[in-house]
């Protein structure tokens, strides 16, 4: 079974500085992809941002964007100028190609002070 | 196009009570899925369908129910509810082409 470990329970950072989350994966499989998702007091998931395993690239999206280390299971989430709205849970998770299922780390809990 | 949405928002039940959360979506999405959030915990998937009349375990079922008799509707049965049950559900859905998952606003549900 896949599991997904995010050893940083919470972080606080000042506004406009740059912070990374950490998240570790364990699988067999070739094909899957990664997510990055918010979940603000609103209680809402939002997906921040989405990473295939077949590709090598990095995904970005605006401020946000991953490191994807594959040999090393690893998937960091850098937020770039950080923001008050940027403060939330974050959770990492894992889909199997094809499986449509998702396994959630524990997530982390991200502060930014003005 | 309303999305996913899920009723009620807030529910408290008694021990060994039963109920209903009810969930819906209008996009056509053939999967849909149940989690539940419990701090500390992230989610973790209780059951989930492929398509009207399909519906599988996932990490967590026991205790719950589903049936999938339309694409639109997914409700998550409690057939008799315990406090370990007390948690945040979500409900979520995809098409079997994309791998974004929309979820719904979320039920808190407390059982006393």
């Amino acid at each position: 079974a896949q599991t997904v470990t995010q050893s940083q329970p919470e972080m606080s950072v000042q506004e406009a500085e740059t912070v990374t989350l950490s998240c570790t994966y364990d699988t067999s499989e070739n094909n899957y992809y990664l997510f990055w998702y918010k979940q603000p007091p609103s209680r809402q998931m939002i997906l921040v941002i989405r990473q295939e395993a077949y590709k090598q690239q990095n995904a970005t999206e605006n401020r946000f964007s991953v490191n994807f280390q594959k040999a090393a299971k690893s998937f960091s989430l850098k937020i770039s100028d950080s923001q008050l709205g940027d403060t939330a849970m974050y959770f990492c998770a894992f889909m199997s190609g094809g499986a449509q299922k998702l396994v959630f780390g524990q997530g982390t809990r991200l502060t930014i002070n003005p | 196009n309303a999305g996913v949405t899920q009723t009620p928002k807030f529910q408290v039940l008694k021990t060994g009570q039963s109920m209903t959360l009810q969930c819906a979506q209008d996009m056509n999405h053939e999967y849909m899925s149940w989690y539940r959030q419990d701090p500390g915990m992230g989610l973790r998937l209780i059951h989930y369908s492929v398509g009207a009349g399909i519906t599988d375990q996932g990490e967590v079922p026991n205790g719950y129910n589903v049936s999938r008799s339309t694409t639109e509707d997914f409700p998550l049965r409690l057939l008799s509810a315990a406090p370990s049950q007390t948690s945040v559900y979500f409900c979520a859905s995809t098409s079997a082409s994309a791998y974004e998952q929309y979820f719904g606003p979320g039920t808190r549900l407390t059982v006393t």
